[in-house]
């Protein structure tokens, strides 16, 4: 079956420091959605990625869609203790319907 | 501000017991998630429901589990007999997809039901 990674599991930085998320699909994706989970809380929707080589910005958050459609990424610049929760990736294969696979999830701590 | 809506939000039960999770869906959308959340596994989808019919429930034990949309508004998710493995959070989504247009949605996120069988 269909399989997301992302890597790294864990990161922890200094408020200041950027932030990388890396997600890996299997298979190759019709679309691709970010979504932040807080500690204690439900994934709260970021974005979708539907083109090949996509990249979208919000504020401090650059997201982007592999030119293959296997793979997305996820940058934090400068971040802050408000960024800290859980980032997945999650995505949908054509023909899928609204079925979304998500991934594994990158845990982000941020030390002031 | 729509927003999905799950009961209850916290269980403490003991193994064997029946329990009952509800969710009711934001108004109007056609796509329904039950999801269960562990340490372990992460976020694993159980079942899936598009205009209240069930399209894919293949992540779900069949043998104890059982989810069910009585009407729109309305979905369960049951278990019986519970076992301590199914200690997890379990999440409804709901999402709106156009009719005839495929392709992922943006899922909407119940707060959960912590479940803990004992």
């Amino acid at each position: 079956g269909q399989q997301v990674m992302q890597i790294p599991q864990y990161q922890h930085v200094q408020e200041g420091e950027d932030f990388t998320t890396y997600c890996n699909s299997s298979t190759t994706l019709s679309n691709i959605q970010w979504y932040k989970q807080r500690p204690g809380g439900h994934p709260v929707f970021l974005i979708q990625l539907v083109k090949s080589g996509e990249v979208k910005k919000q504020k401090r958050l650059t997201f982007q869609f592999g030119e293959a459609k296997k793979n997305s990424s996820l940058h934090i610049t400068a971040t802050q203790t408000t960024d800290v929760g859980t980032y997945f990736c999650a995505g949908s294969l054509a023909g899928g319907g609204n079925k979304l696979t998500f991934g594994t999830g990158t845990q982000l701590k941020v030390e002031l | 501000d729509a927003r999905v809506t799950q009961t209850p939000r916290h269980k403490v039960t003991e193994m064997g017991q029946e329990v009952t999770m509800r969710c009711q869906p934001i108004l109007g959308h056609n796509t329904v998630f039950w999801y269960r959340q562990t340490m372990m596994q992460g976020l694993e989808l159980l079942a899936y429901f598009r205009n209240r019919a069930p399209l894919d429930d293949s992540g779900m034990p069949k043998d104890r589990f059982s989810a069910e949309m009585p009407d729109a508004t309305l979905a369960t998710l049951k278990i019986q007999p519970s076992e301590p493995r199914d200690s997890a959070v379990y999440f409804c989504a709901s999402g709106l997809v156009p009719l005839g247009q495929q392709g992922g949605k943006t899922q909407y996120f119940g707060p959960g039901t912590r479940l803990l069988v004992l």
